[in-house]
């Protein structure tokens, strides 16, 4: 099956910092979502991004969806910013389920 | 908008039980809802995905006797752990896909349940 693989998988920030956050998946995607998980285990939807760029705020993200891979960017990060980020996709042709990557474990300190 | 609850949000049971869960979307339709299931420090695996009015299709390793979907209506899925054992005790998440949106593969997600069986 599909392999998406994140990375890093761990990560720790001073508070103001910036970072990157990647996305590597083995096959061609209908569909690529970034989540962040909070402490309390809720998904947060952050970018539905198949193709292309995003921006939200502090956040944005790129899919090169022809290099199968993808990108968040996380400008000046607050403490509240800590926790997992997943991305996860659907493969073309593999119907609606979405697969979940590694995941990386972010935490910011002041 | 897009916002998906779930009941209950802990739950504590002894082994042999059932326990039934539940997944709402609560201002949408939505045809297909999703269950995983998540361990600590991993990812999050689909067990099966519930279509409105017809049987739940399960991936491969989920035994469907045990994990029971009911897909009733467009804005309710329930989960049933039948006769519980503590190897199931983990963080069971829903999510669901709003039927006839912009984004026809955007899923939603609920805040999840955490299960302990005793």
């Amino acid at each position: 099956g599909i392999q998406v693989e994140q990375s890093p998988p761990d990560l720790i920030l001073q508070e103001g910092a910036n970072s990157t956050l990647r996305c590597n998946f083995s096959d061609s995607v209908n569909n690529l979502q970034w989540f962040h998980q909070n402490p309390w285990g809720q998904l947060i939807n952050l970018f539905y991004i198949p193709s292309g760029t995003k921006q939200n705020g502090r956040l944005s993200a790129t899919t090169v969806a022809t290099e199968r891979y993808s990108l968040l960017y996380i400008s000046s990060s607050q403490t509240t910013d800590s926790g997992v980020y997943f991305c996860a996709v659907i493969l073309t042709g593999g119907g609606n389920k979405l697969t979940f990557g590694t995941g990386t474990q972010l935490k910011v300190e002041l | 908008g897009a916002v998906v609850s779930q009941h209950p949000s802990r739950v504590i049971c002894k082994s042999g039980t059932s326990v039934k869960i539940e997944c709402r979307s609560l201002d949408f339709q939505a045809t297909t809802m999703f269950w995983y299931r998540q361990f600590p420090k991993q990812s999050l695996m689909l067990m099966a995905t519930s279509n409105e009015g017809s049987k739940a299709t399960y991936e491969q390793g989920v035994e469907k006797d045990k994990f029971l979907i009911n897909h009733a209506s467009l804005t309710l899925s329930t989960l049933t752990v039948t006769s519980a054992h503590p190897e199931d005790s983990s963080f069971y998440i829903c999510s669901a896909r709003l039927a006839g949106g912009a984004r026809p593969y955007e899923q939603y997600f609920g805040p999840g349940t955490r299960l302990t069986v005793t």
